[in-house]
């Protein structure tokens, strides 16, 4: 079946302007994950989302960050004013629901500072 | 969530089983462990999880030793494809939901 869709898959801009990432989920995932990865280190969680409840947005590094979920389906993540250290990919992922079942993740958006 | 430890890279012949080990040590009685990997410019790929008892899938072994202190993932026939960073997570299953703490994981390197 469809698995995490995410895009645009590249996405270069100047730095100072506002980006959005997309990311479809499974169809039927309650819950939804942002992760980003910069280059050669670990996974770095931004926010979640399960079903109607408040998103968990613990991990967010600014208020620049900002996402939402409409629908409990479809995500963005909205990065505003960006700066040169906000390059990396940006993660998406969701899973069926909570408890013990993994998260599935997309390929990400890989995202390009100048 | 307890932590693991992993060693940070690994060879392994083609065709041949890939053995990767992690140590959680300090797992709880309600964390399970979970095995992701990652190959270059992907998103990480889930391969397998348990709790317990030792889990078989289309894709790996995974054996958790009895104290549930370590665990051993199993790639059986491993081929070029297989060539990849592999993590070894632990974690509560909750209802809260749990983001994943990924680690430096181990890099295979699956040689011809």
């Amino acid at each position: 079946g469809a698995g995490v869709s995410q895009s645009p898959s590249n996405k270069v801009t100047e730095k100072g302007k506002d980006v959005e990432l997309r990311c479809d989920p499974i169809s039927g995932h309650t819950a939804l994950y942002w992760y980003r990865q910069s280059l050669g280190q670990g996974l770095e969680f931004l926010i979640y989302f399960q079903g109607n409840s408040a998103p968990d947005k613990s991990g967010l590094p600014s208020d620049r960050f900002s996402a939402e979920r409409t629908g409990g389906s479809v995500s963005t993540l909205t990065i505003q004013r960006t700066q040169q250290e906000d390059s990396a990919v940006y993660l998406c992922a969701s899973s069926s629901r909570v408890g013990d079942q993994p998260q599935h993740f997309g390929d990400g958006t890989r995202l390009s500072i100048l | 969530d307890a932590k693991t430890t992993q060693p940070p890279s690994m060879d392994c012949a083609e065709g041949r089983a890939a053995n990767l080990p992690c140590n959680h040590s300090t797992i709880s009685g309600n964390e399970y462990v979970y095995w992701y990997r990652q190959i270059h410019s992907q998103g990480p790929q889930y391969i397998i999880h348990g709790l317990k008892n030792n889990e078989t899938n289309e894709m790996a072994s995974l054996i958790i030793t009895e104290d549930r202190k370590s665990s051993t993932l199993i790639l059986p026939h491993a081929t070029l494809r297989d060539t990849a960073v592999y993590y070894c997570i632990v974690r509560v299953a909750s209802n809260s939901g749990y983001a994943l703490n990924f680690g430096k994981g181990t890099s295979l390197l699956v040689t011809p």
